[in-house]
């Protein structure tokens, strides 16, 4: 089975510009997690969403956001950059809504740099 | 608040010899309890979890973790390091009925050869 895919992998931008990360989940699974991965801040969870629903969110601002298509592919939205959101985005799947104790499985990581 | 510690910046260990990376949590009711790793420019890959039952838990690459209820503690262990283990070691707890993983600021384990 192919592991979980993240879209683009390095991505540079510039301060206000907007930005769309992609995630695939592994085939079967239903559940996509979004993570921010700093030095500082370690891993702070974004959001999650099961079958094309936001399910939870973490503790952001309206600038970021995301979807889920009916496939279960995932899409993350950044608007309005800034500085610190330069960070490694994790996003991250698992075959139900987390709640059974379902082991979450990382893609790579799509790495933001906002200058 | 809920929260999960890694009270260990950075362990360091000879090889060949049993390591130790530390996680302790603060979450209501009886949590899932999962390790993972992260090398270097790749995303986190799972080592082991705990959901119920026995608590000395076996997961990948030789590793295992012991649950204490008592001191709501999930140590993460090896019997015999390897250089090719450093890496850096995030614990994780899942509240039974949650949606939200709250993560640990992550262990960098160093094996010297």
């Amino acid at each position: 089975k192919a592991g979980v895919t993240q879209t683009p992998r390095y991505l540079i931008k510039t301060r206000g510009q907007q930005v769309t990360l992609s995630c695939s989940p592994i085939s079967g699974h239903r559940s996509v997690s979004w993570y921010q991965q700093t030095p500082g801040q370690g891993l702070q969870f974004l959001f999650e969403y099961f079958s094309e629903t936001q399910r939870n969110k973490g503790n952001f601002p309206g600038r970021f956001s995301g979807r889920q298509f009916s496939n279960s592919r995932s899409e993350m939205n950044v608007s309005t950059l800034e500085l610190g959101d330069s960070a490694l985005y994790l996003c991250a799947s698992s075959t139900t809504s987390g709640r059974t104790g379902e082991t979450q499985y990382f893609g790579p990581g799509t790495r933001l740099l906002v200058l | 608040a809920q929260s999960v510690a890694q009270p260990e910046d950075q362990v360091n260990v000879a090889e060949g010899n049993p390591l130790t990376v530390k996680c302790t949590y603060s979450v209501s009711g009886n949590p899932y309890l999962f390790w993972y790793v992260q090398y270097p420019n790749r995303g986190l890959q799972f080592l082991l979890k705990y959901i119920t039952g026995d608590n000395l838990v076996k997961g990948s690459y030789g590793f295992e973790a012991e649950f204490n209820k008592s001191q709501t503690s999930f140590h993460l262990k090896k019997p015999s390091a390897l250089v090719s283990d450093s890496a850096l070691y995030f614990c994780a707890v899942t509240p039974r009925g949650g949606f939200k993983t709250i993560f640990g600021a992550g262990t960098r384990l160093f094996v010297k050869a």
